[in-house]
């Protein structure tokens, strides 16, 4: 069975600066796709960023990049020019369509909560 | 924009009663999902559907039903609420590629 494990269960960061979330994850498949969403206090679980296990490339949307590492089974997440609005859980995610009877079902990990001082 | 909407934000029922939480979304979209959301254990998949009148079992269905009459609508049943249910329960929808999932605000179950 897949795992992700996020074991950062909060982190901080001073606004306009760096942070990097950490996942990993554990498959036997080749083929998968890894996702961050945000889930901000008392709103919806938004997509943040998506990696497709095939590309070499690293995904990135303006301040949110990732470092996939896929020997490594490493997936974490870069906020740049930190904000308050990042502030959140931020969650990894996985899902495989292995066999075609996958569906898009996502395996999660524990969340991290992020903390934005100003 | 895609948009999921779940019946209610809140809900407060009494151990032994039947439970409905019902979830809609309006992208014509193959796949909903039921996840449960508790602290340190992150989100949990109770069923999952990926057509009108089919479901699939998740990680934790013990305790819950599920129902797709519509393709846009969701429904997951607590056929005999415990406290053990209390929790955050989040619905899901996505196409069958490229697997994104929309998710609703969230129904916050309390069950006393």
């Amino acid at each position: 069975a897949q795992t992700v494990t996020q074991s950062q269960p909060e982190m901080s960061v001073q606004e306009a600066e760096t942070v990097t979330l950490s996942c990993t994850y554990d498959t036997s498949e080749s083929d998968y796709y890894l996702f961050w969403y945000k889930q901000p206090p008392s709103r919806q679980m938004i997509l943040v960023i998506r990696q497709e296990a095939y590309k070499q490339q690293n995904a990135t949307e303006n301040r949110f990049s990732v470092n996939f590492q896929k020997a490594a089974k490493s997936f974490s997440l870069k906020i740049s020019d930190s904000q308050l609005g990042d502030a959140a859980m931020y969650f990894c995610a996985y899902t495989t369509d292995a066999g075609g009877t996958s569906y898009g079902k996502l395996t999660f990990g524990q969340g991290t909560i992020l903390t934005v001082h100003p | 924009d895609v948009k999921v909407t779940q019946s209610s934000r809140y809900l407060v029922k009494r151990t032994g009663e039947k439970v409905f939480l019902e979830c809609v979304q309006d992208m014509d979209h193959e796949n909903m999902f039921w996840y449960r959301q508790d602290p340190g254990l992150g989100l949990r998949l109770i069923y999952f559907s990926y057509d009108v009148k089919m479901k699939e079992k998740g990680d934790i269905p013990e305790g819950y039903s599920v129902s797709r009459e519509k393709k846009e609508r969701f429904s997951l049943i607590l056929e005999s609420a415990s406290t053990n249910q209390t929790s955050m329960y989040l619905c899901a929808s996505s196409l069958i590629e490229p697997y994104e999932q929309y998710f609703g605000p969230g129904t916050r179950l309390t069950v006393t």
